[in-house]
């Protein structure tokens, strides 16, 4: 069974920085393209950013290039985000993701909350 | 990358059928067939319900399909029932790597 188990949100003042990790489990990680998708409260999905599976290229939506790193650990099965430079604007839920079909997300993990506030 | 766009909310009676449109532009509907749609109930994570535009992952009921024309996705749910209810969101390749998902539609069974 595909499992994606999210760790690491919290509460962050503006300017703070976060590491998010994700935990995947029950498909060989390593094969796979992954994304971390986010959702602010009461609001619709966004997609952040993706990574392809050797970890050699990363891919960003405008409003966080330059302040989130996506990486991924492929010997610890382990998917991370680091945000730095953190505003009000990222607070949100999120998601660890999994392509599954080309161009698709298939699994979704269950989501880490990150509120940015002083 | 603008989110591509939905109706805010569509409703429909247990049985009806309701359609939900997504509307982007020749930059991602539009120049791929890389669309899917997404059901989410409240506090929890979305599901897969359509990807490649029409196709079902196994274990979604054919009451839910999917199709493109032009700029524009639709997501079909027939013979509507109570677990419907929750909300929908599509999603697009944009090219070069990049995604983009729609507003989001909330749909209510009566």
């Amino acid at each position: 069974e595909v499992q994606l188990v999210e760790s690491g949100g919290g509460l962050v003042q503006p300017g703070g920085s976060l590491r998010l990790s994700c935990e995947a489990s029950g498909f060989t990680f390593r094969t796979y393209w992954m994304s971390w998708v986010r959702q602010a409260p009461e609001e619709g999905l966004e997609w952040v950013a993706n990574i392809k599976p050797d970890g050699s290229e990363e891919y960003y939506v405008d409003s966080v290039k330059g302040r989130f790193t996506i990486s991924r650990d492929n010997t610890k099965n382990s998917l991370y985000l680091q945000m730095n430079s953190l505003r009000a604007e990222d607070t949100a839920a999120y998601y660890c993701a999994r392509f599954g079909m080309v161009g698709t997300i298939d699994y979704w993990g269950r989501g880490t909350l990150v509120t940015v506030s002083s | 990358q603008s989110a591509l766009t939905q109706p805010r909310s569509v409703s429909g009676s247990p049985g009806q059928s309701v359609t939900i449109s997504c509307t982007g532009s020749n930059s991602d509907v539009g120049n791929y067939n890389y669309v899917s749609w997404y059901q989410q109930h409240p506090g929890k994570a979305p599901k897969l319900m359509i990807y490649h535009v029409d196709k079902r992952p196994s274990g979604v009921p054919d009451r839910f399909s999917g199709s493109k024309s032009g700029n524009t996705a639709s997501l079909t749910i027939s013979g509507l029932q109570a677990d419907d209810e929750a909300d929908y969101y599509c999603c697009s390749y944009a090219g070069s790597y990049t995604y983009v998902f729609g507003t989001g539609t909330k749909v209510t069974v009566l």
